[in-house]
Formats: structure tokens, sequence, C-alpha cells
């Protein structure tokens, strides 16, 4: 079965450091990788996505992640960070799905909350 | 942009209350989801839709049961509220073709504290 592992629950770093937040997968079939996140007080909202391509994937906010099928691996990261990254961030893996390709349900880690310290 | 409106940011319902929580999009999704998401437990499925008047079970669905009459409104109801179920409910929408190339759409969730 699908799974997925973030590992930290809480991260910290100083405005302008390096954003790393860790993210481990496990699937029987090509995955679909997700990164969201979410605002206090507010719904999900998507950061970034892989599919199928370069595995090398930039979405919002200057977020970027890279897809490492060897080392089962969607790791997010950001150059500096900002305190406007403070939220929790979600990595996702899609499950087989019921009708099998890209009708899968995703699959959601714990979660990681990022702290940015001024 | 794909909207997904959820009736209440916040409610306060008693122990033993019938509680609904509605849920609206308006792309024409033909996917919806239910999740409730503790601290330290990430969001878990409570159950899913792929079409009108389908539902299917997610991992708990215990307590909860769902409606879907109308494509673009997905509704999840605790029959007799507890206070285990004190939550932060997060309704979702997607494609059925090729819902994983798009990912979900969320809505911005309702707190729900039964006391």
């Amino acid at each position: 079965a699908q799974s997925v592992t973030q590992l930290g629950s809480h991260v910290s770093v100083s405005e302008g450091a390096l954003v790393l937040l860790r993210c481990n997968y496990s699937s029987s079939v090509p995955p679909y990788l997700f990164w969201y996140v979410q605002y206090p007080n507010q719904g999900l909202q998507l950061l970034l996505k892989y599919t199928t391509g370069a595995t090398l994937v930039k979405g919002i906010n200057g977020f970027e992640a890279e897809f490492k099928k060897s080392e089962t691996s969607f790791h997010l990261t950001k150059p500096s960070a900002h305190m406007s990254d403070a939220a929790e961030y979600f990595c996702a893996v899609s499950d087989a799905g019921k009708y099998g390709g890209s009708q899968g349900n995703l699959i959601f880690g714990k979660g990681t909350k990022l702290s940015v310290k001024p | 942009d794909v909207k997904v409106t959820q009736s209440s940011r916040y409610l306060v319902k008693r122990t033993g209350e019938k509680v609904f929580l509605e849920c609206v999009q308006d792309m024409d999704h033909e996917n919806m989801f239910w999740y409730r998401q503790d601290p330290g437990l990430g969001l878990r499925l409570i159950y899913f839709s792929y079409d009108v008047k389908m539902k299917e079970k997610g991992d708990i669905p215990e307590g909860y049961s769902v409606s879907r009459e109308k494509k673009e409104r997905f509704s999840l109801i605790l029959e007799s509220a507890s206070t285990n179920q004190t939550s932060m409910y997060l309704c979702a929408s997607s494609l059925l073709q090729g819902a994983l190339n798009y990912g979900y759409t969320f809505g911005s969730g309702t707190r729900l504290t039964v006391v």
C-alpha cells in the first residue's frame, strides 16, 4: 500500500536560511507526488506537483522539489526563507486507484509545521 | 479558479446532535472528498464520492455518513455528534479523468467543536 513519511513534525529556520522539508514515499505504482501548504485557519493550497517528465519541479512562492526514484523521496526546498513561509506543509502520494492511471486518491503525510525566526 | 465552499468556518454543537457539514464546488468536478484534520495525525479520509448518489468509505467512516444528491454538493453528516469528533473538517474536489494531473482543490475548512 502507498504511504508517505514526513520527517520532522516541526522545522524551524531563520529568515533567509535554506528551507528543507523531507518527504519519503512508498508506492507500488509510478507515483504522482504533491506538496500542499496550509496557512493558519485555511484549507490546503497546491504548492507543486510531480506527474511525469522533469524530476525537478518548481512551484509557487519560490519552492521546488526533486523526485528521486532511487531514494523514494520528494523533498521540498526553498533557498531563502521568508516570514510569510511559516505554515504547515503536507506531502501527498497517489494510491493505485480504483480505475488505475491518474484516477487514484491522494494519501497525505502527517504534515510539517515550518516556523521562520526573524 | 475552482472554488470549493464550505458553509461554515466555525461550528459549536452539543453531544448527541445531528450535524450537517455542507460543501459546494463550482467547476463540475466528479470527485469530492471529506477529510478530518487533527494535530499530529494529518489528514484522514472519511468518505469520498466519484459521482452523484455514489459514495465510498475512506479510512475512518465510523460515526459519519454522506450525501451527494447533486454533482456540486457533498454533505457530511454526523448522526449523533460526540466530543471525539471535535476537529477541523476539510472538503476537496477534483476531476475524475486525470485527477492526479491536477491534484485536489480544498475548501477553507470547518472547525467543529462538540461540547
